[in-house]
């Protein structure tokens, strides 16, 4: 059964400050990961989707990664700002028909001015 | 950018009552979900219909729930008879081909049952 984890939980850093937010998944057979912006009571706004074949895919400030043997991926956002504050989800699915796809619990960011 | 759109953004209901909550996912997709939120906690997967019928569901998604695309344009989730453990952000998402192309959500449904 796949289990998604993130690290840290939360997480409070001051205004322009470079950040990585960790992702791990205990089985590697997945598809696709995608990154998700959860703003608080909101609904999920997706980030970034990084596919099976890739590595890493960039939009704007933000660049996340996969290891797929190590069962990883990384979001680095850089350079923060205060509208950056969110909870960020990362999530997993285990075939190309959308079936069960897992998220991880979260990581909190607050961006302080 | 196309958006996936739910209605009401906040219910409540009584213990006992059926709900109704609807999406119209975006136009060209194919694929569409349900998943739910409990205040807290993760998201968690409920239900997935693809060709007018359910191709996946969670073990959450008992006989009390139900799903239908009614036309070519709404996806619906029922709750049969409300509980209190139902109270929860639900979210309709869909997809164009499976989710190799990623998921587009909608805001949610906000469910609150007294």
């Amino acid at each position: 059964k796949q289990e998604v984890t993130q690290i840290p939980a939360a997480l409070s850093v001051p205004e322009g400050e470079n950040l990585v937010l960790n992702c791990s998944f205990t089985d590697s057979a997945i598809y696709n990961l995608q990154w998700f912006r959860q703003d608080p009571g909101k609904g999920l706004t997706s980030l970034l989707l990084i596919q099976s074949s890739q590595r890493e895919q960039t939009s704007g400030r933000l660049n996340a990664s996969l290891d797929k043997s190590s069962g990883r991926s990384t979001l680095y956002i850089a350079a923060s700002q205060p509208g950056d504050s969110a909870t960020y989800l990362c999530a997993v699915d285990r075939d190309n028909y959308g079936q069960n796809f897992v998220f991880g619990p979260g990581t909190r960011l607050s961006v302080l001015p | 950018e196309p958006e996936v759109t739910q209605t009401p953004s906040h219910q409540v209901t009584q213990m006992g009552q059926e709900v109704i909550l609807r999406c119209v996912p975006i136009s060209n997709h194919l694929y569409f979900y349900w998943y739910r939120q409990i205040l807290g906690q993760k998201v968690e997967f409920l239900v997935s219909f693809y060709n007018n019928e359910i191709s996946e569901k969670s073990e959450i998604f008992d006989d009390q729930f139900s799903v239908e695309r009614p036309d070519g344009s709404n996806f619906t989730l029922k709750i049969r008879s409300t509980k209190l453990e139902d109270s929860a952000m639900y979210f309709c998402a869909s997809s164009g081909t499976g989710a190799y192309y990623g998921y587009t959500f909608g805001s949610g449904t906000r469910l609150t049952v007294v």
